[in-house]
């Protein structure tokens, strides 16, 4: 089956902890994107990366940190710098586009600060 | 800041009515546009995309895009309570990335 895998589904931090959200995709993607939602809003967009090696900022990319060491993978860090990380954390991912593009989501990480 | 807005809710129809949800964009140079469904704590799923003026219709789905009005909506034919959900709309960036900017969403309840 393609698709996009997010572990762990729940994950709890304590304070002044540093926790890794995982994110792969067998799509043969080129774009991944991790974005965070708050009750009631929208997504925001914390990074994104078109290519291996490559990532930008996103809107709210402080306290955040990834990497993009391969096309399947596109971990989120969430540091300690981060004052008010809990969320729901969804990656997606997208064709690169030529102008046209459509980004699928993977299921989701639900975040809490203890 | 580009914005994305999407009319204030929750929007309450009757089963086997047409629900219409709307969105409006500040980017006039905005090129594509996309519709999510987000059932109660899953992720969002496309439903929708379009990218030129007028009308596509998929189902009981109907999309419609106005650039000159910067607004694009959502037409959803025959409402089932199945259709119960938060409806993101989301609209690609001019340029060469592919960011989107999402609006906040509506949440759309289909009363039986």
């Amino acid at each position: 089956d393609g698709g996009i895998t997010q572990s762990p589904k729940y994950l709890f931090r304590k304070e002044g902890q540093n926790v890794t959200l995982s994110c792969e995709q067998n799509l043969n993607h080129d774009a991944m994107y991790w974005y965070r939602q708050d009750p009631g809003q929208g997504l925001r967009l914390i990074y994104y990366s078109q290519i291996v090696n490559d990532f930008q900022k996103g809107d709210i990319a402080e306290g955040y940190s990834v990497s993009r060491e391969k096309k399947e993978s596109f971990p989120l860090t969430v540091t300690s710098a981060q004052k008010n990380p809990t969320a729901f954390y969804l990656c997606a991912s997208s064709i690169v586009p030529s102008g046209r593009d459509e980004q699928f989501f993977g299921p989701g990480t639900r975040l809490t600060v203890l | 800041q580009k914005e994305v807005e999407q009319n204030s809710g929750p929007l309450s129809v009757p089963e086997g009515a047409i629900a219409s949800l709307n969105c409006t964009y500040s980017d006039r140079g905005s090129q594509s546009f996309f519709w999510y469904r987000q059932y109660s704590g899953k992720s969002p799923e496309l439903i929708m995309f379009i990218y030129s003026n007028g009308d596509k219709e998929d189902g009981r789905f109907t999309a419609q895009l106005n650039k000159a009005s910067q607004y694009v909506s959502l037409l959803i034919r025959d409402s089932q309570p199945s259709d119960s959900a938060t409806y993101l709309c989301a609209v690609r960036e001019t340029g060469a990335n592919s960011k989107l900017t999402f609006g906040k969403g509506i949440t759309l309840s289909v009363r039986p």
